[in-house]
């Protein structure tokens, strides 16, 4: 039983370039999420996917976006990395709405230099 | 969105019993709470979620007083594994857009 996956784990990038975070889940999941992690901080909302066919913005979605390219997989994608963007990102996944239970993935650790 | 306020730490040892307490004020009638826990460089993962008064499962116990402006998690007879940060989040369970914040670091000595 998978649950979250996210790739890749950890990645490093230059600023300016491009990269898209994939995500997937097998639990037949309405609603998916992508978070971000700074080191000793709280977890901040970049974008939700309310049911397939929907995107909104959560509390930070500057400098990112993002598809809900079927039930199962959202995508984040950075399309001009900067450094305030390292962070850890952590991708989930709930039946409907962040407190029926919401299911992380193992996080996806990136560095812009 | 209902802000929470938790202690940053705290310190315990193995066996004793620990009580994190969430202040939320101003929580919504829709509102349900819930605590999350995370180790490092993993996921958050889902402990426990209540209304009110209490609930308890197989890993903890979440006390809601009447007024629901605050709760406590109780983690019984706490070992080292337990060193995590614990979230409270209040939310509407059909709303998509929950504060994390800080969490508390709860640090388990032998």
């Amino acid at each position: 039983n998978a649950g979250v996956t996210q790739t890749p784990k950890f990645q490093v990038l230059k600023t300016g370039q491009s990269m898209t975070l994939q995500c997937a889940q097998d639990m037949n999941h309405n609603s998916m999420y992508w978070y971000r992690q700074d080191p000793g901080m709280g977890l901040r909302l970049i974008y939700y996917s309310a049911s397939e066919g929907t995107t909104d913005k959560g509390e930070v979605p500057n400098g990112y976006n993002v598809s809900r390219l079927n039930k199962r997989e959202f995508s984040l994608r950075l399309e001009s990395a900067a450094p305030s963007q390292t962070s850890v990102y952590f991708c989930a996944s709930s039946e409907a709405g962040i407190h029926n239970t919401i299911y992380f993935g193992e996080g996806s650790w990136l560095t812009v230099v | 969105l209902a802000k929470t306020t938790q202690p940053i730490s705290m310190d315990s040892y193995e066996g004793q019993e620990v009580n994190i307490t969430c202040s939320h004020n101003n929580i919504a009638t829709n509102d349900y709470i819930t605590w999350y826990q995370q180790f490092p460089s993993q996921g958050p993962r889902f402990i426990i979620q209540g209304y009110k008064t209490k609930v308890t499962n197989e890993v903890a116990s979440l006390f809601i007083p009447a007024d629901r402006k605050s709760s406590t998690l109780s983690l019984p007879r706490v070992s080292l594994s337990d060193t995590a940060v614990y979230y409270c989040l209040v939310g509407d369970p059909g709303g998509f857009k929950t504060i994390f914040g800080a969490g508390t670091r709860l640090f388990v000595k032998a």
